[in-house]
């Protein structure tokens, strides 16, 4: 049990154009929602939380205009990257927890390449 | 942002030997420490969530403890096995939703 998915999991976009991502929990309903990014040899950094049905907390230093995340249903949660340049190429990555559990379950992870 | 260390980066043992990691935070603050097991191409896998200062979990031959004062937490693996190659990442909670994720320890067990 406690299945994430996200979909795709590689993308290769032009400079300018935005990409969306999607995480999706199979079999449970998702409170809470994660997005994390992840650069080589760094670690996981959080950069946001969201709540199903209520806007998301964005970590210090993430523009939330341009990482624009939806949390619409307890099943899916969408991150979308605006106007994408090649610094925002990166290894993104979600998880989500239901109401009362603290641990996270994890998505497999999306890997981004702005050319 | 916090930092989170785990040592070693990375650690090569013979099938059998049993091994340990180190994850070291901020003693401030705590809610909870995570551990989660990332395999090539996979979900990361919980492992432990750990919440009191001196717990203790067990999950088959993976066990880990916590000192929150100190501020650091232990992994150990008893008699490793090929299949337990994987990072091994610790995160850090403070209260209220934010986690800090350490880069991990890299694993493999040469069979």
């Amino acid at each position: 049990g406690a299945v994430v998915s996200q979909h795709p999991s590689w993308v290769i976009c032009k400079s300018g154009t935005s990409v969306k991502i999607e995480c999706r929990s199979l079999d449970f309903q998702a409170t809470t929602m994660f997005w994390y990014r992840q650069f080589p040899k760094q670690s996981l950094m959080l950069m946001a939380t969201s709540n199903e049905g209520s806007k998301a907390t964005y970590e210090q230093g993430v523009e939330k205009d341009k990482f624009l995340i939806n949390h619409a249903s307890l099943t899916l949660s969408t991150l979308t990257v605006t106007s994408a340049h090649p610094e925002d190429s990166s290894f993104y990555i979600c998880s989500a927890r239901y109401r009362g559990q603290e641990t996270q379950y994890f998505g497999p992870g999306t890997r981004l390449l702005v050319l | 942002i916090l930092n989170v260390e785990q040592s070693p980066q990375s650690l090569h043992v013979q099938e059998g030997d049993s091994t340990n990691f180190t994850c070291s935070f901020p003693s401030s603050n705590f809610y909870a420490l995570h551990w989660y097991r990332w395999e090539t191409a996979k979900s990361p896998e919980a492992l432990f969530v750990m919440t009191l200062n001196g717990d203790e979990k067990k999950k088959g031959r993976i066990s880990a403890t916590l000192n929150t004062k100190e501020g650091y937490s232990y992994l150990y693996i008893k008699g490793s096995q090929p299949e337990d190659s994987a990072t091994y990442l610790c995160a850090f909670r403070i209260t209220g939703n934010q986690f800090y994720f350490g880069t991990g320890t890299s694993l493999t067990v040469i069979p």
